[in-house]
């Protein structure tokens, strides 16, 4: 059975400074999303990650994907306001079609 | 891009009655869809996956004769909640599957959300 696991859950960061959030898996996966989520609404989708060694970069969010220790990284450079959401991370199986296992979410409050 | 809807985005229902969602694929066709139901403060949990033309598969826990799904079409599928219950309450997302060009990327609806009296 698929189990992801996010750390830290909750993360209170301070503007301007750097936080990463971890993300765990059990067994092999091909694809690994990274979703943000604002209170009240649905997943916006920030990366899909389908290779070992991927790195995406949007503004001030990088993620990372290492398959063989079945682990990702969200790295948050120069915190703001703005990020305040709880961003999930989300595996696939091996297997076309398949539904998307989710981490537990890891809920960011970005104080000045 | 993509889009996929959902309707109603909230609904309100009294205690016993039932209440259907509608999954909808605006610009691709979706033979796999998925929903999923989120408790405040709590991740996405799958509940079935919709599979046009043959029945749903639910996941362990999920009754499906409470949660009735219909995947009637290539860009259709719907959620039936039965005689519903205040427990029910929650946050229900669809996820619709599109393997255009080779890839599988799935794309989520904006939610409904349920509130049983």
């Amino acid at each position: 059975e698929l189990k992801v696991e996010q750390n830290p859950l909750f993360l209170s960061m301070q503007e301007g400074k750097n936080y990463t959030i971890y993300c765990n898996y059990s067994t092999t996966s091909d694809r690994l999303y990274w979703y943000r989520q604002d209170p009240g609404k649905s997943l916006e989708s920030l990366f899909v990650l389908l290779s070992n060694g991927a790195v995406k970069q949007e503004g001030r969010l990088m993620a990372s994907l290492d398959t063989k220790a079945r682990l990702s990284t969200l790295h948050i450079t120069a915190a703001v306001h703005d990020l305040s959401a709880t961003y999930f991370c989300a595996v696939a199986n091996n297997q076309a079609g398949t539904a998307l296992i989710f981490g537990k979410g890891t809920t960011l409050s970005v104080s000045s | 891009g993509a889009v996929v809807s959902q309707h109603p985005s909230w609904v309100i229902c009294k205690s016993g009655t039932s209440v259907k969602i509608e999954c909808r694929s605006l610009d691709f066709q979706a033979t796999t869809m998925f929903w999923y139901r989120q408790f405040p403060k709590q991740s996405l949990m799958l509940m079935a996956t919709s599979n046009e033309g043959s029945k749903a598969t639910y996941e362990q826990g999920v009754e499906k004769d409470k949660f009735l799904i219909n995947h009637a079409s290539l860009t259709l599928s719907t959620l039936t909640v039965t005689s519903a219950h205040p427990e029910d309450s929650s946050f229900y997302i669809c996820s619709a599957v599109d393997f255009r060009g080779g890839a599988e990327t799935q794309y989520f609806g904006p939610g409904t959300r349920l509130l049983v009296l």
